[in-house]
């Protein structure tokens, strides 16, 4: 148990449809991020928040939309995927601290895209 | 981008004490070594970091030489649960920010 949540654990959606995945830390950090490993590809980093506003956004389509209401939550709204957009999608979070890179990982919710 | 190089895979067994060896040539002054452990189909798991010599935690020790430019995990008395993929990180020396940028990282494979 990291203090790092993500719901849904496992998502099947078509490639319609439109669903979000939910991240909640309890550990007081004020930095999120959201990553996405595929099946033999290292993870990559797709989008990060520091007190809510987001700071960095690694040229990923628009079909993936963040939302950070708060420093406790992230969300990554989902719609016209594509079946490549199959992956293990994680949520970190961290202490804003400059050069550490101490972050610590939810479990991560299984995507399938059918 | 700052990149690493770690051994694919590595094997041992029990008992044994296993040091893993990233390159990062390119780091930036300010940054720090960091390494992560991750099991099949969970989110990585910090282990340790570091700036500069030597740092030890309850579970690993971490060596960086004077010139920054590689880095040794090592994991004493390794246990079959310690079967992971091993990942060195290092800053991205060009933004500077807490840009995580993974590589293929090393997967250990601890044998009874």
């Amino acid at each position: 148990e990291t203090g790092v949540t993500q719901t849904p654990r496992h998502l099947v959606m078509g490639m319609t449809n439109k669903k979000s995945l939910k991240c909640e830390q309890h550990l007081g950090h004020n930095a999120m991020y959201w990553y996405k490993q595929s099946a033999k590809k290292p993870l990559e980093l797709m989008f990060v928040y520091s007190l809510e506003e987001r700071v960095e956004n690694n040229s990923v389509p628009s079909r993936f939309s963040p939302e950070c209401p708060n420093s406790s939550h992230l969300f990554l709204h989902l719609h016209t995927l594509q079946p490549e957009d199959s992956a293990l999608y994680l949520c970190a979070s961290s202490l804003d601290q400059g050069n550490s890179y101490e972050q610590y990982f939810g479990p991560g919710t299984r995507l399938t895209v059918t | 981008l700052a990149k690493t190089t770690q051994p694919i895979s590595m094997d041992s067994y029990e008992g044994q004490e296993v040091n893993i060896t990233c390159s990062h040539n390119n780091i930036a002054t300010n940054d720090y070594i960091t390494w992560y452990q991750q099991f099949p189909s969970q989110g990585p798991r910090f282990i340790i970091q570091g700036y500069k010599t030597k740092v030890t935690n309850e579970v690993a020790s971490l060596f960086i030489p004077a010139d920054r430019k590689s880095s040794t995990l090592s994991l004493p008395r390794v246990s079959l649960s310690d079967t992971a993929v091993y990942y060195c990180l290092v800053g991205d020396g060009d933004t500077g920010f807490q840009k995580l940028v993974f590589g293929t990282g090393t997967r250990l494979l601890v044998s009874p």
